[in-house]
């Protein structure tokens, strides 16, 4: 079955620590996104990727990081410099105008 | 800058019908419509082209007015399935086919 897979469902670290959520897609999609999502608000964009080894910063990307180094892989790393990384991170990928979302990664910081 | 959506929640009882607004500020290309359910991942409902013709989704359609810059989403004879938060994603010419920009989302509650 093809689809996006996020690991692991839910994150706990400790204030200060780097932390790096996965997302992997096997769509063959060009396209990869991450949001974040805060209860009860929308999507924000955090960074988007339109082909390997580029990417571009979206509207929060301040604090976090990523890599596109496969077509299929889109890692975002929560560094310590994101001072209220708690929320719901989704991963999406597109071919078109479409994007199809990944169930999700839940990541509390204390 | 991110779309506006109204209302911001609204809640039917079953079969009743509701319209969801979304308007922008800049020019659009696109006007994207999802729906996520509670601790779930988002899920495309239906996509509304600059010029192009209103879109129908079983009950679920939605018309572009490219003047006001603004999307409507109707839900007709509502059912319990359709509860849950419906987003709409903006897209721009000067980046359009790269990414959307989404509105706070509608929360919608269908009652027995």
């Amino acid at each position: 079955d093809g689809g996006i897979t996020q690991s692991p469902k839910y994150l706990f670290r400790k204030e200060g620590q780097n932390v790096t959520l996965s997302c992997e897609q096997n769509l063959n999609h060009d396209a990869m996104y991450w949001y974040r999502q805060d209860p009860g608000q929308g999507l924000r964009l955090i960074y988007y990727s339109q082909i390997v080894n580029d990417f571009q910063k979206g509207d929060i990307a301040e604090g976090y990081s990523v890599s596109r180094e496969k077509k299929e892989s889109f890692p975002l790393t929560v560094t310590s410099a994101q001072k209220n990384p708690t929320a719901f991170y989704l991963c999406a990928s597109s071919m078109g105008a479409e994007q199809y979302f990944g169930p999700g990664t839940r990541l509390t910081v204390t | 800058q991110q779309p506006v959506q109204s209302p911001q929640a609204v809640i039917l009882r079953e079969g009743e019908d509701a319209v969801i607004n979304c308007s922008s500020s800049k020019a659009l290309y696109s006007v994207h419509w999802y729906r996520q359910k509670h601790g779930e991942a988002p899920v495309f409902l239906m996509i509304l082209l600059k010029g192009g013709e209103q879109k129908g989704h079983d009950k679920i359609s939605a018309s572009f007015n490219e003047k006001k810059q603004q999307s409507s989403l109707y839900l007709t004879a509502s059912q319990l399935s359709y509860s849950g938060t419906y987003f709409c994603g903006t897209e721009i010419p000067e980046t359009s086919g790269s990414r959307l920009t989404f509105g706070e989302g509608t929360q919608l509650t269908v009652n027995p």
